[in-house]
């Protein structure tokens, strides 16, 4: 167990739709990650917080927003939905603000956009 | 864009027998980490090589690291079918706003 948890696990919702997926970090980590993982793009990094500020930002597109909140944990918001949003998404966390430490990963939250 | 290449793509092996993965780089790094993910779950850290480093050693896996080819391997000896997985490097490189970059996986297969 990473520690790490997402909710929720499974999302299935339609095309122009907005969904909501949660991240809590492990206990004492201050960074979160938020990485995309699909078949043909393989593991995409979106954006980075640490500490409540956002640390760095990756393929994310102007749809998507993230935030992390003084508990720590953090949201990552998907809005108008496309069919090819369907992908894994996790959530990691670390206790730096660099790639310098090990990170770890939730287990995810797979969307299905129909 | 992936930072870091593995090499193969797939690799199919006896159980019993090593398990020789690639991962090629492009920039200066602070370190590559090796990561592993059973299918459709997280994905769990096996080990962080700083780029001072030439070798690491951990349980049954052996990482190398060569700074001058920007390549390193992940050996793991006496495989077992529980190594069945999908296995990433990461790279953590030398620039002021560096993130991680995970390569696309190499899916090793262990036949029981």
């Amino acid at each position: 167990d990473s520690g790490v948890t997402q909710t929720p696990k499974h999302l299935i919702t339609a095309t122009g739709q907005r969904v909501t997926l949660r991240c809590s970090p492990r206990s004492g980590d201050l960074s979160v990650y938020w990485y995309q993982q699909s078949l043909d793009q393989g593991l995409q990094f979106l954006i980075q917080y640490y500490n409540g500020e956002e640390r760095a930002k990756g393929n994310i597109l102007e749809r998507f927003s993230a935030q992390q909140f003084p508990d720590l944990h953090s949201e990552l918001n998907l809005s108008s939905l496309e069919l090819g949003d369907s992908a894994l998404y996790f959530c990691a966390s670390s206790a730096g603000d660099r790639g310098r430490s090990p990170l770890h990963f939730g287990n995810g939250t797979r969307l299905t956009v129909t | 864009s992936q930072q870091g290449e593995e090499d193969p793509q797939a690799l199919s092996i006896q159980e019993g027998e090593n398990a020789t993965m690639n991962c090629s780089y492009k920039t200066s790094i602070n370190n590559l980490q090796w990561y592993r993910q059973n299918s459709g779950r997280g994905l769990v850290h096996l080990i962080l090589i700083r780029s001072n480093e030439r070798e690491k050693h951990s349980g049954r896996l052996r990482v190398t690291l060569d700074t001058s080819k920007k390549s390193s391997s992940l050996l793991i000896t006496a495989s077992r079918a529980a190594d069945t997985a999908s296995y990433f490097c990461a790279t953590d490189a030398s620039t002021a706003n560096s993130k991680l970059t995970f390569g696309k996986g190499i899916t090793l297969s262990v036949r029981p």
